[in-house]
């Protein structure tokens, strides 16, 4: 099926531990983007693609680095869990313009 | 202060009731998107607008730019309906997302 596949869906880390969130779209979208998602809040932006080959921060990166492998795929790399890194994770992807968003299931992270 | 605010919090309703949530945004934006959150975690997107009226099916999205205001309208509401309502503005590259709406509609 068409969309954003998201993998691991459950995950849970030690702190210190590092790990990669994978993100894949078969839509041939533009712009991918991984969101976090914690109790209470909106999601927040933690880094985006525009296109494939480059890569800016968003609100929340601190902890975090992103790969563009290529059109179709987006990783977020965590270099050293720390509990407050705890969270839901989403991928999402749009083309650039007038459309609106296809978001992955998410990741459901513990680090303990 | 959060640039994207939404009422109520939660809302509960029996089913058929005609469901109202409300998105304020304090910033300039490029488009405001409805998105619903699904009780397994899901996103899907709903509307995307950036000026008038949206329709599709029993879901009626409006926005006012002058006002900084969106409403997402459910007609007949059905117990599937139930579920977190997230409105999200565009601002440039970035998305900013109000915390959401959970309503829940008993039948």
């Amino acid at each position: 099926n068409a969309g954003v596949t998201q993998t691991p869906k459950f995950q849970v880390l030690k702190t210190g531990q590092s790990m990669t969130l994978q993100c894949a779209q078969d839509m041939n979208h533009n712009s991918m983007y991984w969101y976090r998602q914690d109790p209470g809040m909106g999601l927040r932006l933690i880094y985006y693609s525009a296109s494939e080959g480059t890569t800016d921060k968003g609100e929340v990166p601190n902890g975090y680095n992103v790969s563009r492998l290529n059109k179709r795929e987006f990783s977020l790399r965590l270099e050293s869990a720390a509990p407050s890194q705890t969270s839901v994770y989403f991928c999402a992807s749009n083309i650039a313009g007038n459309y609106g968003y296809t978001f992955g299931s998410g990741t459901r992270l513990t680090v303990v | 202060k959060n640039e994207v605010e939404q009422s109520p919090q939660n809302l509960t309703a029996q089913e058929g009731e005609f469901i109202t949530i409300n998105c304020s945004y304090s910033v300039g934006i490029s488009a405001l998107h409805w998105l619903q959150q699904h009780p397994g975690g899901g996103i899907v997107s709903l509307f995307m607008l950036s000026s008038g009226k949206k329709k599709h099916g029993r879901l009626i999205a409006t926005i006012n730019i002058q006002e900084k205001h969106s409403s997402l309208h459910i007609t007949a509401s059905h117990p599937r309906d139930s579920a977190v309502y997230i409105c999200a503005v565009e601002i440039n590259n970035d998305m900013r997302f109000g915390a959401g709406t959970r309503l829940t509609v008993k039948p």
